[in-house]
């Protein structure tokens, strides 16, 4: 079983230069997010999707896009990345409100 | 608004010793708790939750946590921690909000064990 997969697991960006990090998922789950983990600040939401074809804001949103292409897809862009955006990025699925969510293997992302 | 403090960063401990993390939330309505485990260069994964019913739960790999509502608490314990428990344990708190899963994550707890 695949799970949550990310691509690609690591980065480098310059300044003002844009990319697209992909992530899927075969649990046929309805949610999916998007965080990012600095040291010492835990997870924090992005953006999230709680069905296909919605999208919301998180914690913290700015600087980024996401798309919910399908029920397995949820992409994340950075239009114009900066030195502060330099973090590891998880995606994670869940499949309802009680359970627990299964995450990707994460993309380590460097911004100079 | 819901919140998860993890009030230590890090957390040596000697093999065989026991050990217990701490996490405590709030929140003005009934949540669902979690605790996750992460390994370095991975990504999370379910160490267990709480949900409903028996306030102590256990996992497979000798862990538990006790739901003390009183004390809003979610404490993990292990009574014989081992070398490949080494990693990073995030406690975390679920709520429905609009139809979807809020989760809020703590800070994180490095547990460190030491030959």
């Amino acid at each position: 079983n695949a799970g949550v997969t990310q691509t690609p697991k690591f980065q480098v960006l310059k300044t003002g230069q844009s990319m697209t990090l992909q992530c899927a998922q075969d649990m046929n789950h309805n949610s999916m997010y998007w965080y990012r983990q600095d040291p010492g600040m835990g997870l924090r939401l992005i953006y999230y999707s709680a069905s296909e074809g919605t999208t919301d804001k998180g914690e913290v949103p700015n600087g980024y896009n996401v798309s919910r292409l399908n029920k397995r897809e949820f992409s994340l862009r950075l239009e114009s990345a900066a030195p502060s955006q330099t973090s590891v990025y998880f995606c994670a699925s869940s499949a309802g409100t009680s359970t627990e969510a299964f995450f990707g293997q994460g993309t380590r992302l460097t911004v100079v | 608004a819901q919140s998860v403090t993890q009030l230590d960063s890090q957390v040596p401990v000697f093999e065989e010793a026991p050990v217990e993390l701490r996490c405590n939330y709030s929140s003005s309505v009934s949540v669902y708790l979690f605790w996750y485990v992460q390994y370095p260069n991975q990504g999370l994964q379910l160490l267990l939750k709480y949900l409903s019913g028996s306030t102590l739960v256990e996992s497979i790999n000798g862990f538990e946590a006790e739901f003390n509502k009183s004390q809003t608490s979610f404490h993990l314990r292990k009574p014989s921690v081992h070398i490949s428990d080494t990693a990073e344990y995030f406690c975390a708190v679920s709520l429905n909000s609009g139809g979807y899963q809020k989760v809020t994550f703590g800070t994180g707890t490095k547990l460190q064990v030491i030959p």
